[in-house]
């Protein structure tokens, strides 16, 4: 059983077109991070959220952190063959009781076509 | 500051071989995590050590180990191969400090079992 859920699990789009990836759980995090992902090479961290509600912007890529702390959202403007790549989504549980672990989602599969 | 270094690259074993598998973190951070990244299961936790200590464990046969090391580099070793641990295997560093726990990831070692 996955703790965080991200969906969708393969997203296939045109170059310029608009996208939003999903991470979901019923569990809080203390603080969720995304990640991407190339072939053949390790996942590179994008952003850190950690207050409820916060949104951070990176250039065309808009990250939400969900009011309670439970959900988190990629939002993608104007792709470009260059977002191509795994998402993941990770998520630090209270570090009372699994302190130094992250909880990952399975990935969304991004492919932009020019 | 260098990232995360893991050596060898790929490896190609057969079934029943053991194998060892390096990893130098970003210097001064001292949590190295291990993950297993298959097609069907995704991201998987194997084992994070903090300061030559095992802190967290996933759910592997004992197969798996780990050990790090003074200097925080880490190995992990896997025993009696089989065919199903043919995966990508990827580090991840952090500094562990603060309230946010963010992990920097190597490029993986590229694990064939035959």
């Amino acid at each position: 059983t996955q703790l965080l859920e991200q969906s969708p699990q393969f997203l296939s789009i045109q170059e310029g077109e608009n996208l939003t990836v999903y991470c979901n759980s019923s569990s809080v995090f203390s603080s969720l991070q995304w990640y991407r992902q190339e072939p053949g090479e390790g996942p590179v961290l994008l952003v850190t959220v950690v207050t409820g509600g916060e949104v951070k912007k990176l250039k065309r890529l808009t990250f939400q952190f969900g009011d309670a702390r439970k959900d988190s959202s990629l939002h993608i403007t104007a792709a470009q063959p260059g977002d191509t790549g795994l998402y993941l989504c990770a998520g630090e549980a209270d570090r009372g009781s699994t302190l130094g672990r992250l909880y990952f989602g399975r990935g969304t599969q991004l492919t932009v076509w020019p | 500051k260098a990232g995360v270094t893991q050596t060898p690259r790929y490896l190609i074993k057969t079934r029943g071989q053991q194998v060892t598998l390096s990893c130098s973190p970003i210097s001064g951070h001292r949590s190295v995590s291990w993950y297993q990244q298959t097609p069907g299961q995704g991201l998987q936790f194997l084992f994070e050590y903090f300061s030559e200590t095992q802190r967290n464990k996933g759910n592997f046969p004992g197969r798996f180990s780990g050990r790090q090391f003074s200097n925080s580099r880490s190995e992990m070793n896997v025993s009696t191969l089989e065919l199903g641990d043919s995966a990508l295997y990827l580090c991840a560093s952090s500094t562990a400090a603060g309230r946010i726990y963010e992990q920097y990831f190597g490029p993986g070692t590229r694990l064939t079992v035959t």
